[in-house]
C-alpha cells in the first residue's frame, strides 16, 4: 500500500518579511554546523556554515546563529523572496577517518506568500 | 553541463530485482557520498568514499553496496530490492580543500520505486 511520510514543519512568511528557521542538534562534538536549501525537484544546495567556536556568521541576506548551551542553530533570512521557498536542512559535520561526514536534520518547509 | 550527474533519474522495479544507480562527477573531487531521502526524514547517509580505495558504511548501509570505479564514478547497488527501499537517492561530492570545507555538491537525484 501507499506509505505516508512524516509531516514537515512549515514556516509561512510574507514576501519582504524576515524568516527564522530553527534546528536542534544533538552532537556536541560536531565541529561545524551547516545549512542547506532544497528546492522542489532538486538536490540540496549549501547556503552557509558556522564553526562550533563561533556564535554568529553572516552571509548574503542570511545569518546563522549558534547557541551551544542549548544545542540550537537558527537560520535567519532577511527580506524573504519567493525564490527562498524551499525545504531547509541543518546539518552537523563530524570528522571521521580520513575525512568528514554530515548528519542532516529532518528539514523545514519555507513558504513565501506574495 | 551539470557537475554531478545521476542515472537513471527515475526507476520503477519489482521486489527482488538487482538495481544499480550511477553517479558521475566532473568536479575532480575525491570524496563522494550516497544518501537516501524519505518524506519527513531528511537525508540519511548510506555509504561514503574519501578516495578511490576508500569505502565506508553510513548509518543505513544494510541492503546496499557500492563501487568506486574511478575518482569520477561512484555506483550504488541494491542487490535484492524491497519496497521499503522506495525513496529519492542523492549522490554528492566534496573537496575539503575547497572554499567551504563542509560544502557537498549534490546531483539531481534518482527516484526509485520498488513494487
Amino acid at each position: 500500500g501507499e506509505s505516508v511520510g512524516l509531516h514537515l514543519p512549515t514556516l509561512s512568511v510574507q514576501e519582504g518579511d524576515n524568516s527564522i528557521i530553527n534546528c536542534a542538534y544533538s552532537n556536541s562534538a560536531s565541529d561545524y554546523f551547516i545549512w542547506y536549501k532544497q528546492e522542489s525537484g532538486k538536490g540540496p544546495q549549501f547556503i552557509i556554515d558556522i564553526r562550533s567556536n563561533m556564535d554568529k556568521r553572516q552571509g548574503q541576506r542570511v545569518t546563522v546563529l549558534l547557541n551551544k548551551t542549548v544545542k540550537h542553530l537558527s537560520l535567519q533570512i532577511a527580506a524573504t523572496q519567493p525564490g527562498d521557498s524551499a525545504v531547509y536542512f541543518c546539518a552537523e559535520n563530524m570528522v571521521t577517518g580520513g575525512g568528514n561526514k554530515l548528519t542532516f536534520g529532518t528539514g523545514t518547509q519555507l513558504k513565501v506568500e506574495l | 553541463d551539470a557537475d554531478v550527474t545521476q542515472t537513471p533519474r527515475n526507476r520503477i522495479t519489482k521486489t527482488g530485482k538487482r538495481i544499480m544507480l550511477e553517479c558521475s562527477q566532473t568536479k575532480g573531487h575525491d570524496r563522494m557520498y550516497w544518501y537516501r531521502q524519505d518524506p519527513g526524514l531528511g537525508l540519511r547517509l548510506i555509504y561514503y568514499s574519501f578516495d578511490v580505495k576508500d569505502i565506508n558504511k553510513g548509518e543505513i548501509s544494510d541492503g546496499y553496496s557500492v563501487s568506486r570505479q574511478a575518482q569520477a564514478k561512484f555506483s550504488l547497488s541494491l542487490e535484492s530490492a524491497i519496497p521499503n527501499q522506495t525513496a529519492l537517492y542523492f549522490c554528492a561530492t566534496s573537496d575539503p580543500a575547497g572554499t567551504a570545507y563542509n560544502e557537498q555538491f549534490f546531483g539531481p537525484g534518482t527516484r526509485l520505486t520498488v513494487l
